[in-house]
């Protein structure tokens, strides 16, 4: 069974949008929870994480927000460009190292 | 430092052909997994080791066998391979990147795997 959910499959703004990627998960217990960006034909690199007892996370131009009690956690990019179109997947971690990914979302930003 | 390396970069099988993907870390990681990555599923688990000598199933295990043959190295075989294994197989490893305080996956450039 699915323990995290993700959406939206896929997304496309405009240079200078700000896409939203949303994420759920279930009632098992987790320590953080990772966002990783994949470019095409390239591994999963680590974007941005977040623990649970914060409620938003900003780095650069990517900022995580996690809502605890609904089990909810999102991930927003401002003033997207191109070079951000890649595939995001979001995570739900545990310190001993076992993560269960989304299904994740292709991100396009048209110039 | 070249992080999580693996070979085959591409291979493709005729069914109930045998191979194994290799896979090597030089960051002394003790954890390592191995995922297959499928259009619109993700990422799924197929196997992973804790630490050396010891290896445990993950989500979906069927088909697979894997090797710890040292802290470096993991290995992931077919032993007779069929086209629903046709996928992209990401090995990785964790650890602690500096300055934050939670494990990192990171994940090799993948072996893309094609079975006829």
């Amino acid at each position: 069974q699915q323990q995290v959910k993700q959406s939206p499959q896929s997304l496309i703004v405009q240079k200078g949008g700000i896409p939203i990627i949303n994420c759920a998960y279930e009632n098992t217990v987790f320590d953080y929870f990772p966002w990783y960006q994949q470019f095409p034909g390239k591994g999963p690199a680590l974007l941005i994480a977040i623990r649970p007892d914060v409620s938003e996370k900003k780095e650069g131009r990517f900022t995580i927000s996690f809502n605890k009690s609904a089990k909810q956690f999102s991930l927003h990019i401002m003033d997207s460009q191109p070079g951000d179109s890649a595939t995001y997947f979001c995570a739900a971690s545990t310190n001993a190292g076992k993560s269960t990914f989304g299904d994740g979302t292709t991100l396009t930003v048209k110039p | 430092n070249a992080g999580v390396t693996q070979t085959p970069k591409f291979q493709v099988l005729k069914t109930g052909q045998s191979m194994t993907l290799q896979c090597a870390q030089d960051m002394n990681h003790n954890s390592m997994y191995w995922y297959r990555q499928d259009p619109g599923m993700g990422l799924r688990l197929i196997y992973y080791s804790a630490s050396e000598g010891t290896t445990d199933k993950g989500e979906v295990p069927n088909g697979y066998n894997v090797s710890r043959l040292n802290k470096r190295e993991f290995s992931l075989r077919l032993e007779s391979a069929a086209p629903s294994q046709t996928s992209v197989y990401f090995c990785a490893s964790i650890g602690l990147r500096p300055p934050s305080s939670y494990n990192e996956q990171f994940f090799g450039p993948g072996t893309r795997l094609t079975v006829l």
